[in-house]
């Protein structure tokens, strides 16, 4: 049974650093892995995926990596908003996606 | 969401009665997953669901919780004699591929959630 650790669970940080969340899973049999956002009372919002034939994937200020082999993946944020304040879950793909239980990001201004 | 209509956006009732949720994918796509997530928890996966089909149900509980997903109208999931424990917010999700192709490797579109409070 796929299992889906997120590390940190919560993090906080001076606006402009740069970030890195952590994904570990235990099947490294998938399909895909994507990362989404969530915002207090909200529904998800996928930010990236990476096809399991895939290492990396880039949009904007986000960049995540996938090593199939190790079980792993992470989400950079670079140069860090007060916007970007949120919870970030990572979802491995499989028959269904496979939720972590997210990493509460704060970035104080 | 890219178009995943969920309602209602709130839903309360008191234990014993019976909630059901619904959930309109993209327009045009057949495949639905229903997610529940407990407060201060990850999402769980419930059921997935083409029309007319259960694909899988291995995260659905076996007793009071039901989905469909019906040739026409929306699909919902059906929970009865609710107990305070079921309170959580209830995500369905629609992947972003054309209809009929499969579900995978494709991104997933969430609805904005039904917020179940039972009394």
């Amino acid at each position: 049974k796929q299992e889906v650790t997120q590390i940190p669970a919560a993090l906080s940080v001076p606006e402009g650093e740069n970030l890195v969340l952590n994904c570990s899973f235990t099947d490294s049999a998938i399909y895909n892995l994507q990362w989404f956002r969530q915002d207090p009372g909200k529904g998800l919002t996928s930010l990236l995926l990476i096809q399991s034939s895939q290492r990396e994937q880039t949009s904007g200020r986000l960049n995540a990596s996938l090593d199939k082999s190790s079980g792993r993946s992470t989400l950079y944020i670079a140069a860090s908003q007060p916007g970007d304040s949120a919870t970030y879950l990572c979802a491995v793909g499989d028959n269904d996606m496979r939720f972590g239980a997210g990493t509460r990001l704060t970035v104080k201004p | 969401n890219a178009g995943v209509m969920q309602n209602p956006r709130h839903l309360v009732r008191r234990r014993g009665q019976e909630a059901r949720l619904r959930c309109s994918p993209v327009k045009g796509h057949s495949h639905v997953y229903w997610y529940r997530q407990l407060p201060e928890e990850g999402l769980k996966f419930m059921v997935y669901l083409q029309k007319e089909n259960i694909i899988d149900e291995s995260g659905m509980p076996k007793e009071r919780f039901s989905a469909e997903f019906p040739k026409e109208g929306p699909s919902i999931l059906r929970i009865q004699q609710v107990v305070r424990g079921d309170s959580a917010a209830y995500f369905c999700a629609s992947p972003s591929n054309p209809p009929g192709q499969g579900p995978t490797n494709e991104k997933l579109f969430f609805g904005s959630g039904t917020q179940l409070s039972v009394l």
